[in-house]
């Protein structure tokens, strides 16, 4: 079935850096957009930025520059992101979330990777 | 960047009755808009896009209405398992794409 696999759990100290998978299956990942998407403890859901399997285009939130690298895998069905310099503001769950039809929504969504920073 | 408002807050409505969650954005996002129903320890779900349109799999009693900068997502007859925290999306003028603070929708 359509579905998004994220990594398990992390523990970061501050200034570390941590990288997320999401791999994909039962549809054709080089034809889609993914998104990540984070959600700090209690809080509301943060769009962080997109790639596109197809052409490796990538957009990010401005307050994410610098610190973020989004790539993907065709070979794996697999996108990755990459979140460097590390502060417990970025204590959250991320999710990514495939394009759907590209209109920008997003249909399908990983279960989520919590990323915990602390020293 | 655009922001996007969501009103009330939380919302109590008892089972069976009509719930109505409002979203406005800071200007124009045509008819870009989302909707999505999150449950604690879950991931989003998508439940509208372009505004009215119903994703895959989601009941009539969901229904999305708005353009421009004023939404509306209404649930005409409450069940148990719609009490959740719903968030709308706007996709039009990205990056970034940008979320409302969401409504928690309580059982009264």
């Amino acid at each position: 079935q359509v579905q998004l696999v994220q990594s398990g759990a992390e523990v970061k100290k501050p200034g570390a850096s941590v990288k997320v998978s999401c791999k994909a299956s039962g549809f054709n990942f080089a034809t889609f957009g993914f998104n990540w998407v984070r959600q700090a403890p209690g809080q509301g859901l943060e769009w962080m930025g997109w790639i596109s399997p197809f052409n490796d285009n990538t957009k990010h939130a401005q307050k994410f520059q610098g610190r973020v690298t989004m790539t993907a895998d065709t070979s794996t069905s697999t996108a990755y992101l990459d979140l460097r310099s590390l502060t417990s503001d970025d204590t959250a769950v991320y999710y990514c979330a495939r394009d759907h039809d590209s209109t920008g929504a997003m249909d399908v969504w990983g279960q989520g990777t919590t990323v915990i920073v602390s020293s | 960047e655009i922001v996007m408002t969501q009103a009330p807050a939380t919302l109590s409505v008892s089972p069976g009755e009509r719930a109505t969650l409002s979203c406005r954005a800071s200007q124009s996002v045509s008819s870009d808009l989302a909707w999505y129903q999150q449950k604690p320890g879950q991931a989003p779900r998508l439940l509208i896009f372009g505004a009215s349109t119903r994703a895959t799999g989601i009941p009539a009693r969901f229904s999305g209405s708005g353009f421009g900068t004023e939404f509306t997502l209404t649930i005409s007859s409450l069940q148990s398992e719609d009490f959740a925290v719903y968030y709308c999306q706007q996709y039009n003028n990205w990056p970034p794409s940008t979320f409302g603070q969401g409504t928690k929708l309580e059982i009264k």
